[in-house]
C-alpha cells in the first residue's frame, strides 16, 4: 500500500499515560496534516507540516501535544499525561507541493482509547 | 470563525432515486469548498470541489454564494453510494489543507 501509513491503528492507554503515534506520508508528499476526529463530529484540524518545519497550530493543541517531522519525511504526534477527552480517531494526511488546491490523501487513523 | 452545518446526521434513500446532501456555511469571506467521502471500512478521500466544477460518480456540487450553501446532488442514487459524506470549507486566508469539516451525514441507499 503506498498510501499514508499510520501506526498504531488502536491504542489504549490509562490516564496520565504518554503516547505517540507515527505518520508516513506518501513518499515526495512534502505537505503533512494531522487531524483529529471525535465521534459523531467531522475532522478537526489540529496541525501542518511543510517538509520539517511546523507552520500551523491549531488552539486544540494544548501544551500536552507535540507534534515533530524531524527529516520532513514522517511524523510523529505525542500526547503527555492523557485525558480522558483525548480519546478520538487521529488522523494523518499529507498532499504533494504544488501551488495549492490539490487534495489530501488521508490515512487510516489512530483509534486512541484513554481508560 | 468559519463554520460548516451539515442539517442532516442520515440520509436513507432508495436506489434510483434522487440524493440531495445539504450543506451550509458561514465564511465572509471566498472559501474553497469540498466533499469528502468515506465508505465503509475505507480512508477519508476527496470526490469532488467546487472549483474543478467537475461531476465525480454522477455527484455534483454546486457553490450558491447567495445562499452560502454547497449542496451535493445526484439524480439516481445506487447502492455503492452509501457512505459517510463530508461538506468541507479552507478560508481564504487560510493555510492549504486546513480543512474546516462539517459532521457529516450518513447516507443509506436501499434496494
Amino acid at each position: 500500500d503506498t498510501g499514508v501509513s499510520q501506526d498504531p491503528r488502536h491504542k489504549i492507554t490509562k490516564r496520565g499515560q504518554n503516547v505517540t503515534f507515527r505518520c508516513d506520508p506518501i513518499s515526495e508528499h512534502n505537505r503533512l496534516y494531522w487531524y483529529r476526529q471525535t465521534l459523531g463530529q467531522g475532522p478537526e484540524f489540529l496541525t501542518y507540516f511543510q517538509n520539517e518545519a511546523q507552520l500551523e497550530k491549531s488552539r486544540l493543541l494544548s501544551d500536552r501535544f507535540s507534534a515533530e517531522r524531524p527529516k520532513g519525511s514522517f511524523s510523529t504526534l505525542e500526547i503527555q499525561r492523557t485525558e480522558q477527552g483525548d480519546s478520538a480517531m487521529y488522523l494523518c494526511a499529507s498532499s504533494p507541493r504544488g501551488t495549492g488546491s490539490e487534495k489530501l490523501f488521508f490515512g487510516s487513523g489512530t483509534q486512541l482509547s484513554v481508560l | 470563525a468559519q463554520r460548516v452545518t451539515q442539517p442532516e446526521k442520515l440520509l436513507s434513500v432508495f436506489k434510483g432515486a434522487p440524493v440531495e446532501l445539504k450543506c451550509n456555511y458561514s465564511y465572509s469571506g471566498s472559501p474553497e469548498l469540498f466533499w469528502y467521502v468515506q465508505y465503509s471500512r475505507q480512508r477519508l478521500q476527496l470526490l469532488l470541489r467546487h472549483i474543478s466544477r467537475e461531476s465525480i460518480k454522477g455527484f455534483t456540487a454546486d457553490l450558491n454564494k447567495g445562499e452560502t450553501s454547497f449542496h451535493l446532488k445526484k439524480p439516481f442514487a445506487q447502492e455503492e453510494d452509501s457512505a459517510m459524506y463530508y461538506c468541507a470549507l479552507i478560508a481564504s486566508t487560510d493555510s492549504w489543507g486546513k480543512l474546516q469539516f462539517g459532521a457529516g451525514t450518513q447516507v443509506v441507499v436501499t434496494p
